[in-house]
């Protein structure tokens, strides 16, 4: 069965560092999504991505971070200078259908990044 | 912000019976979707299942189905003759309103399962 894949699984970086998250989302979805979870708390939306271009992104989602579709397989999330608080798990989604309709995002098995 | 309130942070439910984890929601949309999600321990996110609000028929998918009460506004999630395996964080997520992509999580419930 298809699924969302996500490397590294762990990244442990120095806080200032840029990290370069990577997902390759399911091949025949067309919407792409990142989120991020915090220990212990809920799963917030970070940004999507249609047509090779930010569709939608939320307040947490400043300068500091960018996506990409580098060709047509990959997606990634780079954040430019870490800071302690951008630890999380960073969860890539896919889904073949966008917004208003039932078209599940497939999540990925999530990059936990720690930021020392 | 759009409130999702998943008001029970921990169930507890002997195996082969029944639970409901409830799920209250705000929008303004009249046409949206909502969707519950399963977190086990190693941390992924499954889909589970999906409502429409414009759906004639709460949904089902094999042991999960949704009370649905549009009116007001709650979707909760009956999980039927529980698991060993059912044991983890469940989320609650309507999508944006506005006809937004994003998903909008609750809190979630944290259910487990006794033998």
């Amino acid at each position: 069965e298809p699924e969302v894949t996500q490397t590294p699984s762990h990244q442990v970086t120095q806080m200032g560092q840029e990290v370069i998250l990577r997902c390759v989302p399911i091949s025949n979805h067309l919407y792409f999504y990142w989120y991020r979870q915090i220990l212990g708390q809920k799963v917030e939306f970070l940004v999507s991505f249609y047509n090779n271009e930010i569709s939608e992104k939320s307040e947490i989602f400043d300068d500091q971070f960018s996506v990409e579709r580098p060709d047509g397989s990959n997606f990634t999330l780079k954040i430019r200078s870490t800071k302690l608080e951008d630890s999380a798990m960073y969860f890539c989604a896919s889904s073949e259908m966008g917004g208003g309709s039932s078209g599940e995002q497939f999540f990925g098995p999530g990059t936990r990044l720690t930021v020392l | 912000a759009q409130k999702i309130t998943q008001t029970q942070p921990g169930m507890f439910v002997q195996e082969k019976e029944a639970v409901t984890l409830d799920c209250t929601y705000d929008t303004s949309d009249q046409s949206y979707g909502l969707f519950w999600y399963k977190q086990p321990s190693s941390g992924e996110m499954i889909f589970l299942i999906y409502q429409g609000s414009y759906d004639e028929q709460n949904a089902t998918e094999g042991r999960y189905s949704l009370n649905f009460q549009k009116a007001r506004k709650s979707a909760n999630l009956v999980i039927s003759a529980s698991q060993l395996g059912d044991s983890a964080m469940y989320f609650c997520a309507p999508r944006g309103q506005g006809g937004s992509e994003k998903l909008v999580f609750g809190k979630g419930t944290k259910l487990t399962v006794n033998p």
